[in-house]
């Protein structure tokens, strides 16, 4: 089955530099939550689209920002980055016809902030 | 304050042995979701059972078996005969609605099982 993939998996990028992750929903959801997890810590929630509009926003920094497109994915723009930003970003999907808690998350983005 | 609370930072057991994660909850809503989740070291977050406010039935899955108690607002989890393959860091999460009617999870900060051979 089709799972949710985001891309690169890996990046490394210097302070103040800027970082573009990518995440493409399963076929035929409509919904992507973006989540932010620092080492050690609980994925916090960033933002969510549905229908390509914002629908939910949660501790996003203003340095951040994410829309979804067309073809319903999404990118998350970083800019300024700080060592704090490193972190594991996941992304999240939801069905079209699904309920509203389920979420069907993908392997994580492992952004290294040097 | 803390919407899940998950006392146990660290757990560390011998092969075989039986364990149990706790997880608390608070939450003023009547509809919610609550949820389990593995993040062996490789990172990815692996979806275990998602369960609602209405569903109290205890439920059980080859060596996994989960507690939902709301009247002490808990939502344990149980691993029987543990292997070291369980180790990871364990995730219980709460899902309210939030104003624009989706259920965003919000994470206990993860209970790390450490498995020994």
């Amino acid at each position: 089955a089709a799972g949710v993939i985001q891309s690169p998996r890996h990046l490394i990028k210097e302070k103040r530099e800027t970082a573009t992750l990518k995440c493409y929903p399963i076929p035929r959801h409509d919904t992507v939550y973006w989540y932010q997890q620092g080492p050690g810590q609980d994925p916090q929630f960033l933002i969510s689209f549905y229908e390509k509009m914002q629908s939910d926003k949660g501790s996003i920094p203003d340095r951040f920002s994410a829309q979804q497109f067309s073809d319903y994915h999404s990118e998350l723009n970083m800019s300024s980055l700080e060592l704090g930003d490193s972190a594991l970003y996941f992304c999240a999907s939801r069905p079209r016809q699904g309920a509203q808690n389920e979420q069907f998350f993908g392997p994580g983005t492992r952004l290294t902030v040097l | 304050a803390q919407k899940v609370t998950q006392a146990q930072t660290e757990i560390s057991v011998v092969e075989k042995e039986d364990v149990t994660l706790d997880c608390v909850y608070e939450t003023r809503d009547t509809t919610y979701y609550l949820f389990w989740y593995k993040q062996p070291p490789s990172g990815e977050l692996v979806f275990l059972i998602r369960r609602n406010s209405f569903d109290e039935q205890n439920e059980i899955s080859g060596r996994y078996s989960w507690n939902f108690q709301k009247s002490t607002s808990s939502f344990n989890f149980t691993i029987t005969a543990s292997q070291v393959v369980d180790s990871a860091v364990y995730f219980c999460a709460l899902s309210e609605a939030t104003s624009g009617g989706s259920y965003i999870p919000t994470f206990g900060r993860g209970t790390s099982l450490i498995v020994h051979p």
